[in-house]
């Protein structure tokens, strides 16, 4: 089915390691999000794309990186996970219509 | 900077009751303004949205939003609401550089039987 995939969708990490989320879609967007979830907090962007090979800062990059190096695929990394960083990750592209699809989420624990 | 108030924190209702949830946003100039959904456990859906045209806005499953430009609000609203309509509902507005949507902290809605 088309749509956005986001792997893993689980992940306890110890403060300090380091991940790598992935997303990925198959259908053909531009433009792609990562957002995270904290109760009472709503969605907050933390880095987006509009297009293969660029990168921009949303409202929380700190302690966040992307990149986009193919089309489909946007990665968003954390380099050292702190406590703070605890959250549920949804990634999301939009279509024409300027609608969001958004992945399944990642919840994601810093221990 | 852009913003969105959604007023209502949690609303509990009772099944066949009416539904209005307040959204409020800063920037005034045009805007695109969008209604998501996330059930239980679940990823964002898109409900309904409004570019221009018609502020009266139809969506899935039975809502609807009316954009009211001089009260800078887009108000979701539902005539009779059921049970599976227990979720969280997020208002949100398309930034003024048209690359990000803005979302507000959403609404909870429970929706008992």
């Amino acid at each position: 089915n088309a749509g956005v995939t986001q792997t893993p969708k689980f992940r306890v990490l110890k403060t300090g390691q380091s991940m790598t989320l992935l997303c990925a879609q198959d259908m053909n967007h531009e433009y792609m999000y990562w957002y995270r979830q904290d109760p009472g907090m709503g969605l907050r962007l933390i880095h987006y794309s509009v297009g293969e090979g660029t990168t921009a800062k949303g409202e929380v990059p700190d302690g966040y990186n992307v990149s986009r190096l193919k089309k489909q695929n946007f990665l968003l990394g954390l380099e050292s996970a702190a406590p703070s960083q605890t959250s549920v990750y949804f990634c999301a592209s939009q279509g024409m219509d300027y609608g969001y699809t958004f992945g399944s989420g990642t919840r994601l624990t810093v221990v | 900077a852009q913003s969105v108030s959604q007023h209502n924190h949690h609303v509990i209702l009772s099944e066949a009751a009416s539904l209005e949830l307040g959204c409020n946003y800063s920037y005034g100039g045009t805007v695109n303004l969008f209604w998501y959904v996330q059930y239980p456990g679940q990823h964002l859906q898109l409900l309904l949205k409004y570019f221009s045209g018609d502020p009266l806005v139809k969506g899935i499953k039975g809502f609807e939003a009316e954009f009211i430009k001089s009260k800078f609000s887009f108000n979701l609203r539902k005539p009779s609401v059921q049970w599976s309509d227990t979720a969280e509902y997020f208002c949100a507005v398309k930034n003024q550089a048209g690359t990000a949507l803005i979302f507000g902290k959403g609404t909870t809605l429970s929706v008992s039987s």
